[in-house]
Parts: structure tokens; sequence; C-alpha cells
């Protein structure tokens, strides 16, 4: 089956340092989805990206997909407390609605 | 957010007991999930519904059914609870076909004993 691995799995890193994660599928996707978890809450959309090597930008985030669709990235710039939480990518493989989701990087801000 | 809420929100039960979770929205959205989180595994499909009384397994499925008579809920059973199904649920909705985002309820926190 399908599998979504994502690295790394944990990040601790000073307040205004960069951050990234990856996430890397066994398949092609149609499509990848990210989200982000605060401790104690539950995930919260944050993007969807759907064309090959596409990059979309929110704020200090971006967003990239793999010229392949089967990669994905999420990059932090200039990291604040407020970052805090775990940050997931799920992938779909057609157009349906079953995602799979990656095993999440847990980022820590150091103040 | 989203109207979604997930009824328990904290259980304890004993292994072989029958448990039973609700899921709740008030967005009218077709489709619903239910997802189980553990440490390592992220968020794992158990199964889905595309609509009333139409569901379908997700990649977890074993020892879990589902059933959806109204739009507005979602129900996950575990018909008899074993020590491995200790986890966090999540309901979570969207609206329309196709790949569109998911609005997830609070969760629910299941312990079996």
């Amino acid at each position: 089956g399908q599998q979504v691995m994502q690295i790394p799995q944990y990040q601790h890193v000073q307040e205004g340092e960069d951050f990234t994660t990856y996430c890397n599928s066994s398949t092609t996707l149609s499509n990848i989805q990210w989200y982000k978890q605060r401790p104690g809450g539950h995930p919260v959309f944050l993007i969807q990206l759907v064309k090959s090597g596409e990059v979309k930008k929110q704020k200090r985030l971006t967003f990239q997909f793999g010229e392949a669709k089967k990669n994905s990235s999420l990059h932090i710039t200039a990291t604040q407390t407020t970052d805090v939480g775990t940050y997931f990518c799920a992938g779909s493989e057609n157009t349906g609605n079953q995602f799979y989701f990656g095993t999440g990087t847990s980022l820590t801000v150091i103040p | 957010d989203a109207g979604i809420t997930q009824s328990p929100r904290h259980k304890v039960t004993e292994t072989g007991t029958p448990v039973t979770l609700r899921c709740h929205q008030t967005e009218n959205h077709r489709y619903m999930y239910w997802y189980r989180q553990d440490p390592g595994h992220g968020l794992r499909l158990i199964h889905y519904s595309y609509g009333v009384k139409d569901t379908d397994k997700g990649e977890v499925s074993d020892g879990y059914s589902v059933s959806r008579s109204k739009t507005e809920d979602f129900l996950l059973t575990l018909e008899s609870a074993t020590s491995s199904q200790t986890s966090v649920y999540f309901c979570a909705i969207s609206g329309t076909s196709g790949p569109v985002e998911q609005f997830f309820g609070p969760g629910t926190r299941l312990t079996v004993l």
C-alpha cells in the first residue's frame, strides 16, 4: 500500500532559525496537503498543492510539491514560538477522498 | 472552527467490551472520516463515509465498524475493544468530492485496559 514518510520526526530550533520538514511518498500523488497540530489539539489544514513543481507561500511558510509529485516540503523562515506543533503532510493518489498522512514532524522552538 | 463535535472526549474501558464513538457535524458536509492517531504513526484512516449509508474501509479498518444513518452523525464502533485500540480518535469532515481540506474534530482519547 501507499506509504508517506516524513523527516525529521523531531526538530528543536532556536527562535529565529529556519525549519524544514520533508515528505516522501512511495507512489505518485495527485495532490498533497499540509496540516498543523498544536500540542493537545487537532490537525488544522494549512494548504493544498496540486501541480507538479508548485510552490506556495503563506507569510513565513513556503510549501513545495516536487516535480515528480512524490515529495513535498514545508519551510518556515525565522521560526517563532507560535510555530510550535506537529506538522503533517497528507497525500492522495487520485481524485478520491482517501488521504495517507505522514508520520509528522514535531517542532519545538526554544525562546 | 467547523461545527464538529465528538463524544465522549475521554473514555476508559476494559478489554472485550463494546465501545461506540460519535461524531456530529452541523456543516452538512458529505464526507466524514474516522482516524486514529498513535505516536510514530501519524494519522491513519479507519473508515470513511461519502453519504448516508455509504461507507468504505480505510487502511486500518480491522476491528472497527461504522454507521451513518444521518448526514450529521458518523458512529465508530469497536465491537470488542482490545488494548491495541488504545489511541486518540479523530473525526474529520470535508464538503465536496475530490481532494479538499478536511476539518477535524477535537478528538476522543480512548484507553482500553
